[in-house]
Formats: structure tokens, sequence, C-alpha cells
């Protein structure tokens, strides 16, 4: 069975750091490239950041281009988000999730329950 | 940046009703279209990838169509389950992705 678990977040202040983790197991890990999606209080889903399976080619969304930084260990089995200058607008539930690529289209197909990073002075 | 958006952004149906949600994006996207469902407090899961095909395990009732701009996901005779927000989400410009803002699906 496939499982990823969040873990990292909690309450920090404005310009901060924090560094979420997702376990990944049930499947092999460097097989596939996993996703941040994050999802602010009643609000919608927005990609935060993505990197291959390999881990040397990355993306961000411009909302946190230059101070979040996407990682992994293969060896591991685990997923990283390294988040810098950490603002009030960064508050929000974390999901980590898989992406496999299907006839070229790239999906999300699994998905963990999120850790909650909260950002107030 | 590609842009998506959706409508409507909420309704209201009834079990049995037939419901359409349309996504549009800002540019040509051609087939690279996912959505997904999500219930509050849940994550979101995958319902139809590549505009019209089905994930396995999703029933029937769900299909999707378009491509290029226009996108639509039909539910033909909603559930009670069914009452959810769908997401549609584009994979054109890999490796960085963008989701529609929503349409929520409530009990009239």
């Amino acid at each position: 069975e496939v499982q990823l678990v969040e873990s990292g977040g909690g309450v920090v202040r404005p310009g901060e750091s924090l560094r979420l983790s997702c376990a990944a197991s049930g499947f092999t890990f460097d097989d596939y490239g996993m996703s941040w999606v994050r999802q602010a209080p009643g609000k919608g889903l927005e990609w935060v950041s993505g990197i291959n399976w390999k881990g040397d080619s990355t993306g961000y969304a411009d909302s946190v281009k230059g101070r979040f930084t996407i990682s992994r260990d293969n060896a591991k089995n685990s997923l990283y988000l390294q988040m810098n200058g950490l603002r009030a607008e960064d508050t929000a539930l974390y999901h980590c999730a898989r992406r496999q690529a299907v006839r070229g289209v790239h999906l999300f197909d699994y998905w963990g329950q999120g850790t909650l990073v909260t950002v107030s002075s | 940046d590609i842009q998506m958006t959706q409508s409507p952004s909420s309704l209201s149906a009834s079990v049995g009703d037939r419901v359409t949600i349309t996504c549009r994006a800002s540019q040509s996207i051609s087939s690279y279209l996912n959505w997904y469902q999500q219930k509050p407090g849940k994550a979101p899961k995958l319902l139809i990838y590549a505009a019209s095909s089905l994930q396995s395990g999703v029933p029937s009732r769900f299909s999707g169509s378009g491509s290029g701009t226009d996108f639509t996901l039909t539910i033909s005779s909603l559930q009670p389950e069914d009452f959810a927000t769908y997401y549609c989400q584009q994979s054109y410009s890999t490796p960085v992705f963008t989701f529609g803002p929503g349409t929520k699906v409530d009990i009239k």
C-alpha cells in the first residue's frame, strides 16, 4: 500500500525557516517524481514545488521561488521542502504527492494527509 | 505562466442530477489536463487524467472531455458521496504545474 506521511510543520514567526519531510513507502520511491502542494485554510490547492526521480530537475511556483528548496534522498525514501523567509501567506496545509507520467501527462496519483505550517507573529 | 479558471465556482444540485464543471486554460494545453475531487478534511483524489481517461477505481458516472483550452468534467448522475470540491490541473508546463481555483458541489 502506497503511503506518504508528512512531518515538520509547526508555528513559526515571519522570516523564520522550517523543513518539511515526507516519508514514502509501499512503492519504489526512485521510480517517481514528487511534488509539494499546499492549501491555505479555506482556500484551493496550490502547487508549490516538484522534483524528478533523480533529483536533478526541480520546479517552483513563482510565489516561493528563491525562498523554498525541494530535495529528496532516495536511499531514505524521503522528500523534503526547505522553507526560508516564511511569510504569513505561506500558512497552509502542505501535502506531498507522488507524480506519475502517463502518455506524457503528469498527474498526482497518491497524496499524503499533510502537515500544517502556520506563520504568525 | 498558464492560468486556469473554473466555472462555476460553486453549484447546488440534487442527487440524480447531471452536473457539468468547466475548466479553461489561458493558452492551449492540448490534453494535459487532470481532474481531482477533494472532500473536507481529506487529501485530493485523482478522477480523470489526460482530459478524458478515467483513473482506476473511479465510478463510470465521472467523465471528462475537451482539448486545447476548454475542458469539462461531467457527473452523469450525482450521488451523495459526490458532494465535494473539484479541481482541474494542467501539466503542459512541466515541471511547473497549476491547479484551477476549484468548484464546490453541494446539496440543493
